[in-house]
C-alpha cells in the first residue's frame, strides 16, 4: 500500500504557485520522497526528490517539514500544460526499491 | 533525463491471442525494470520487478503465467500477455532504473492494449 496521503484534487490559477501538500506519517528515516506526474495517457515523469533537506530544479521546489512526516510540491509558475495528476510517493526497499503509487492529486490549472 | 522506449504504443487483439509488449532503455544500461498496470481513472499497480538474467518477481495477485516478462539484457525488457482476454485491456507502463547516485526510476509512455 501507498505510505502517502494526498487531496483528490486541487485548482490553481495560470500564472500563479502551485502548492500540493503530501503526508507520509510513517515514512522511515532512510526513505525518500518522490513527485512523479502524469499527463492524460501518457506515462509518469519524473519532477522531483528528497530526504530531509528542501529541494529545488528547474521544475519544481519539494518543501520536506523536519519530522519528515509530510511535504509540500510547489510549482512556481504554474501553466496550463502543468495540468496532470501529481503523485507523491515514499520509496520502500532502498536505492533500487519500486514506487507505490497512490492516488495522486489532480491538479487543473486554470486561466 | 534517461529516456525509457516502449513498442507498441497501442494494440488491438482478439481474444485467445498473446501480445508481446517492449520496453527499452535507449542510453542507459538497467538491471531492473518494472511493469506496471493502469486501469481507467486509477492509479498505477505495479505487476512485476524484472531483474536481468533471473526471473521477474510478480506481486501478489499478479499470474505469472499469463504475464511473462523476460529480461535478456541490460536495455530491453518483454512483457507477453498471453490468451489475452477483454479484461486484460489496460495501460501498460515499464519504467527502468538509472543507476546514477540516486537511482532514479525513469518511465516508458505506455501501452494501451485493447482485447476484443
Amino acid at each position: 500500500d501507498a505510505k502517502t496521503t494526498q487531496p483528490p484534487s486541487m485548482d490553481c490559477a495560470e500564472g500563479r504557485a502551485a502548492n500540493l501538500p503530501c503526508n507520509h506519517s510513517t515514512i522511515s528515516g532512510n526513505e525518500y520522497v518522490y513527485w512523479y506526474r502524469q499527463i492524460h495517457s501518457q506515462g509518469p515523469q519524473y519532477i522531483i526528490h528528497g530526504l530531509k533537506n528542501n529541494e529545488t530544479n528547474e521544475m519544481a521546489s519539494l518543501i520536506i517539514t523536519e519530522d519528515r512526516k509530510s511535504s509540500t510540491l510547489i510549482l512556481p509558475h504554474a501553466t496550463l500544460r502543468d495540468t496532470a495528476v501529481y503523485y507523491c510517493i515514499v520509496r520502500v526497499g532502498g536505492s533500487q526499491g519500486n514506487l507505490i503509487f497512490g492516488k495522486g492529486t489532480k491538479l487543473s490549472v486554470k486561466p | 533525463g534517461a529516456v525509457v522506449s516502449q513498442h507498441p504504443s497501442w494494440v488491438i487483439c482478439k481474444s485467445g491471442t498473446s501480445v508481446k509488449i517492449e520496453c527499452r532503455s535507449l542510453d542507459f544500461q538497467a538491471t531492473t525494470m518494472f511493469w506496471y498496470r493502469q486501469f481507467p481513472k486509477q492509479s498505477l499497480m505495479l505487476m512485476a520487478t524484472s531483474n536481468e538474467g533471473s526471473k521477474a518477481t510478480y506481486e501478489q495477485g499478479v499470474e505469472k503465467d499469463k504475464f511473462l516478462i523476460n529480461h535478456a539484457s541490460l536495455t530491453l525488457s518483454t512483457l507477453t500477455v498471453t490468451s489475452a482476454h477483454p479484461e486484460d485491456s489496460s495501460f501498460y507502463i515499464c519504467s527502468a532504473i538509472f543507476t546514477n547516485g540516486y537511482n532514479e526510476q525513469f518511465f516508458g509512455p505506455g501501452t494501451r492494449l485493447t482485447v476484443l
